[in-house]
């Protein structure tokens, strides 16, 4: 284990439903991440947070939007998703003042829009 | 931002073989360079970093070069071994003051055949 942990491990959701993703770090880091990854692509970066303050929106759509309470808990709250929404949606922590950014990822979400 | 290309997207080989992954980036130097492993439906686990000024960097069957006049970095798996079968991931950090933030490759397939 990573020290990550992702809840649900698989959603399947309408169009028109409303859920949130749960991710929770017990590393005691101050960063977490929200990536999408799609079959034959690379990791997409969508929400940062450091300090708990948002530093990155990837011009993500609207329909996904994140909530970051504390330093070890980060949310992404989904509504009227599209099908090529269907992805594996990771979370990842680091400590950003050692300068040398590992991360530590979730085993993640794999969600699938119908 | 990096532009990163990962030398195939699959490589097969044979138990107790040398594997050999390639990452190559454009744009400008980063200050280390990262390899992950993915196994299918988990999120990516740290293996390795490597800095600028290291020419190599070993860590039991593993070995990373990094070679920054060509951009280039080298991953190599010894006496390969069917559990090391996976997609092996190479991240950059973001130039500047962003440089927790990484940028992946699209990974490459490695299958080790008994």
């Amino acid at each position: 284990e990573t020290g990550v942990t992702q809840t649900p491990r698989h959603l399947v959701m309408g169009m028109t439903n409303k859920k949130s993703l749960k991710c929770e770090q017990h590393l005691g880091h101050n960063a977490m991440y929200w990536y999408k990854q799609s079959a034959k692509k690379p990791l997409e970066l969508m929400f940062v947070y450091n300090f708990k303050e948002q530093t990155e929106n990837n011009s993500v759509p609207s329909r996904f939007s994140p909530e970051c309470p504390n330093s070890s808990h980060l949310f992404l709250h989904l509504h009227t998703l599209q099908p090529e929404d269907s992805a594996l949606y990771l979370c990842a922590s680091s400590q950003v003042d050692r300068g040398e950014e590992t991360q530590y990822f979730g085993p993640g979400t794999r969600l699938l829009v119908l | 931002s990096q532009k990163i290309e990962q030398n195939s997207e699959a490589l097969n080989i044979q138990e107790g073989k040398t594997a050999t992954l390639t990452c190559n980036y454009t744009n400008y130097s980063p200050a280390y360079l990262q390899w992950y492993r993915q196994d299918p439906g988990r999120g990516p686990v740290f293996l390795l970093l490597i800095r600028e000024n290291e020419k190599e960097k070993r860590k039991e069957r593993l070995k990373v070069t990094f070679d920054t006049t060509l951009k280039q970095s080298l991953f190599h798996i010894t006496a390969s071994q069917p559990a090391d079968s996976a997609t092996y991931l190479c991240a950059l950090p973001n130039s500047g003051g962003s440089n927790y933030k990484l940028t992946f490759g699209k990974g490459t397939l490695l299958t080790v055949n008994p």
